[in-house]
């Protein structure tokens, strides 16, 4: 079946550090695929997505491109904040009925 | 536009009781999805319900169940907890339940079987 990978963390950064946060899936056909952000104590929020190969989703200085070639969708910002202290979910569907694989998430810490 | 929105935000059970949840989703929007989130294993599909009818289902027991109704607010019911259905419940909804929307989170129910 679908599922996703990602590097699970905890990763520590120091303000205004460089950001990479990997993604890999496994998938059949053309599946969308989603970075979603979670803060404390709250449900997640979308970051940003692509629908389809070679897209380049973008959102408050974070970026993915969708690279069908290494089936990947790795997560970049060049200067993390410490309000960008959250964890972060990989995602992607495929097929009507929203059923989203999520990957295990990876929490970020920013030490300022 | 006024986002998702769950009830209770908290909840504590026993085990062997039952619980029922609920959501409303953004106005207009007819596809709503449910996910369970623990530390163990993450986020995980429940079911997704498009103008009162489930269209897809994740793997869980029968335990677990929904619908939707005419207004597209959704329930979810969990009959027999166990100690292992402590979680934090999400439910997502959508415009139409396509593949290439976006879902739209609600801040989840925390329940705790005791």
């Amino acid at each position: 079946g679908d599922s996703v990978t990602q590097m699970e963390g905890p990763v520590t950064l120091s303000e205004e550090a460089f950001l990479t946060i990997n993604c890999t899936y496994t998938a059949t056909g053309y599946p969308s695929l989603f970075w979603y952000v979670q803060y404390p104590g709250e449900g997640l929020q979308l970051l940003l997505k692509a629908t389809k190969a070679d897209d380049k989703g973008s959102n408050k200085g974070f970026e993915a491109t969708y690279r069908k070639e290494t089936t990947s969708f790795h997560l970049e910002k060049g200067s993390v904040q410490v309000s960008d202290s959250a964890v972060y979910f990989c995602a992607l569907t495929r097929d009507y009925g929203q059923n989203f694989v999520f990957g295990p998430g990876t929490r970020l810490s920013v030490l300022p | 536009k006024a986002g998702v929105t769950q009830t209770p935000r908290y909840l504590i059970k026993t085990r062997g009781q039952q619980v029922t949840l609920s959501c409303s989703p953004i106005s207009g929007h007819r596809s709503v999805s449910w996910y369970q989130q623990t530390p163990g294993q993450g986020l995980q599909f429940l079911f997704e319900y498009f103008s009162e009818t489930q269209r897809n289902k994740g793997n869980f027991p029968g335990r677990f169940s929904g619908r939707q109704f005419s207004n597209s607010r959704s329930e979810m019911n969990v009959s027999t907890l166990e100690l292992g259905d402590s979680a934090l419940y999400l439910c997502a909804s959508s415009l139409a339940g396509t593949g290439k929307e976006t879902q739209y989170f609600g801040p989840g129910t925390r329940l705790l079987v005791l």
